[in-house]
C-alpha cells in the first residue's frame, strides 16, 4: 500500500507556544488529506478535509482559527495548533487518499502533549 | 448523527483460536465499509473496502462479509497468530462531496503465544 509519513512523532510544548505537524504521501499523490483526533479509548475522530489548493472543511465544533490546516501541494498538508493549551494534547493522525471512496492510507500519527 | 459501533471491544485469544468480530453501521446511509488493523505504534493498514450486499473479501486468513439490508460486517481471522494482535477498525464512508469515513472504536485483539 501507499505510504504516508508524519512528522513530529511526539512533540511536548509549553502552553501558549504553536505546534506544526506535517503529513506528507510520500509514492502518490492525494487529492485529499484528513486530518484526525483520538482521545484515549475513543474512535478516530475527523477534524477536517483538505484538498490541495483548496480551504480545508472542518467538521462541526472543530475551530478553524486554532487548527491551522495548509494544504499546498498533492503531497504534503500541515496541521498548526495554535496557542496550544493542554486540553489540546492529544493523539492527531493524518490520512491521504486519492479519490472519492478510495482507501485512505495512515501517517503513524503524532502524540502532543501541552504542559 | 452517523454510528458506527463494533464488538467486543477487546478480545483475548489463543494462538490456533479462529475468531470474529461485528462491525454494525446504518443500513440507509452504507455507500462503502473500510476494515482497517491498526498495530501499537505503527500506521492503520487498510484491509478491505467492501461495497456490495453479499461481498466476501478475503486476504490471506482474514476475510470479511458485508450485509448492507440489515447494516453489518463481520470480519473472521483463521487460526489465529500473535502478529494479528492490533485494533482492528471499521470504517463507514459517508459519500457525498468529500470522502468522510466515520470509524467505529475498534476491537482489540489479543492473541496469547
Amino acid at each position: 500500500g501507499a505510504v504516508v509519513s508524519q512528522h513530529p512523532s511526539r512533540v511536548i510544548c509549553k502552553s501558549g507556544t504553536s505546534v506544526k505537524i506535517e503529513c506528507r504521501s510520500l509514492d502518490f499523490q492525494a487529492t485529499t488529506m484528513f486530518w484526525y483526533r483520538q482521545f484515549p479509548k475513543k474512535s478516530l475522530m475527523l477534524m477536517a478535509t483538505s484538498n490541495e489548493g483548496s480551504k480545508a472543511t472542518y467538521e462541526q465544533g472543530v475551530e478553524k482559527d486554532k487548527f491551522l490546516i495548509n494544504h499546498a501541494s498533492l503531497t504534503l498538508s500541515t496541521l498548526t495548533v495554535t496557542s496550544a493549551h493542554p486540553e489540546d494534547s492529544s493523539f492527531y493522525i493524518c490520512s491521504a487518499s486519492s479519490g472519492p471512496g478510495d482507501t485512505q492510507y495512515f501517517g503513524p500519527g503524532t502524540r502532543l502533549t501541552v504542559l | 448523527i452517523l454510528n458506527v459501533e463494533q464488538s467486543p471491544q477487546s478480545l483475548h485469544v489463543q494462538e490456533g483460536d479462529s475468531t470474529n468480530f461485528t462491525c454494525s453501521f446504518p443500513s440507509s446511509n452504507f455507500y462503502a465499509l473500510h476494515w482497517y488493523r491498526w498495530e501499537t505504534a505503527k500506521s492503520p493498514e487498510a484491509l478491505f473496502v467492501m461495497t456490495l450486499n453479499g461481498d466476501e473479501k478475503k486476504k490471506g486468513r482474514i476475510s470479511a462479509t458485508l450485509n448492507t439490508k440489515e447494516g453489518y460486517s463481520y470480519l473472521y481471522i483463521k487460526g489465529s497468530q500473535p502478529e494479528d494482535s492490533a485494533t482492528y477498525l471499521c470504517a463507514l464512508y459517508y459519500g457525498g462531496a468529500t470522502n468522510k469515513l466515520i470509524f467505529g472504536t475498534g476491537t482489540l485483539l489479543a492473541v496469547q503465544p
